[in-house]
């Protein structure tokens, strides 16, 4: 089993350009996050799914969008990227809400010059 | 909304040391999960507590949940060089759908 996997592991982007990082897991997982972590700040949380079909709000949605069309997959998008979104994103998984571990995947460093 | 604070931000202790990072939540937790970042890595699951005055212990590590479930702590007996990273402690805000990170413990050993 792989567990939890991201792609790209790394991406510059310039200020405007769009782009989608990819989450999958192979563990059957009702639920997945997105999270960003900055320096000092923490795991903040950018929107998740309680299941296949359905996204919800995080903390810090602004200027994020995401899908999860496939129970595997959940898919996080920035249409117009921002220096201010430059961070590492993860993603996580999970079997039951707050209630299990979360299983987090390898992550990406995004920079927007 | 839900705030979840750990104190101190960042510990450099001696090898051998103890170590100890303190985590307070604004709100009543129905469990509080601990997570430990190695430097360029990702939070890896360590434990969860879920009972008023929990204490488990794995190895060196002691994890104690507050009696009312609102304070919880981790406790490291003669730190290692393997003990380095960050710790995060993480805990549902109400509906049990997803957690609340605490913004973290760094720390750091001294060989």
């Amino acid at each position: 089993n792989a567990g939890v996997t991201q792609t790209p592991k790394f991406r510059v982007l310039k200020t405007g350009q769009s782009m989608t990082l990819l989450c999958a897991q192979d563990m059957n997982h009702e639920y997945m996050y997105w999270y960003r972590q900055d320096p000092g700040m923490g795991l903040r949380l950018i929107h998740y799914s309680v299941g296949e079909g359905t996204t919800a709000k995080g903390e810090v949605p602004d200027g994020y969008n995401v899908s999860r069309l496939k129970k595997q997959n959940f898919l996080l998008g920035l249409e117009s990227a921002a220096p201010s979104q430059t961070s590492v994103y993860f993603c996580a998984s999970t079997s039951w809400g707050g209630y299990n571990e979360q299983f987090f995947g390898p992550g990406t460093r995004l920079t927007v010059l | 909304g839900q705030q979840v604070m750990q104190i101190p931000q960042y510990q450099h202790v001696q090898e051998g040391e103890d170590f100890t990072t303190y985590c307070n939540s604004s709100t009543t937790l129905s469990n509080i999960q601990w997570y430990k970042q190695r430097p360029g890595g990702h939070p890896v699951f360590l434990i969860q507590l879920v009972k008023s005055g929990e204490v488990k212990k794995q190895k060196r590590l002691t994890f104690q949940f507050g009696e009312a479930k609102k304070n919880s702590s981790l406790h490291i007996t003669a730190t290692q060089t393997t003990d380095v990273g960050t710790y995060f402690c993480a805990g549902p805000p109400g509906g049990n759908e997803k957690l609340t990170f605490g913004t973290g413990t760094r720390l750091t050993i001294i060989p």
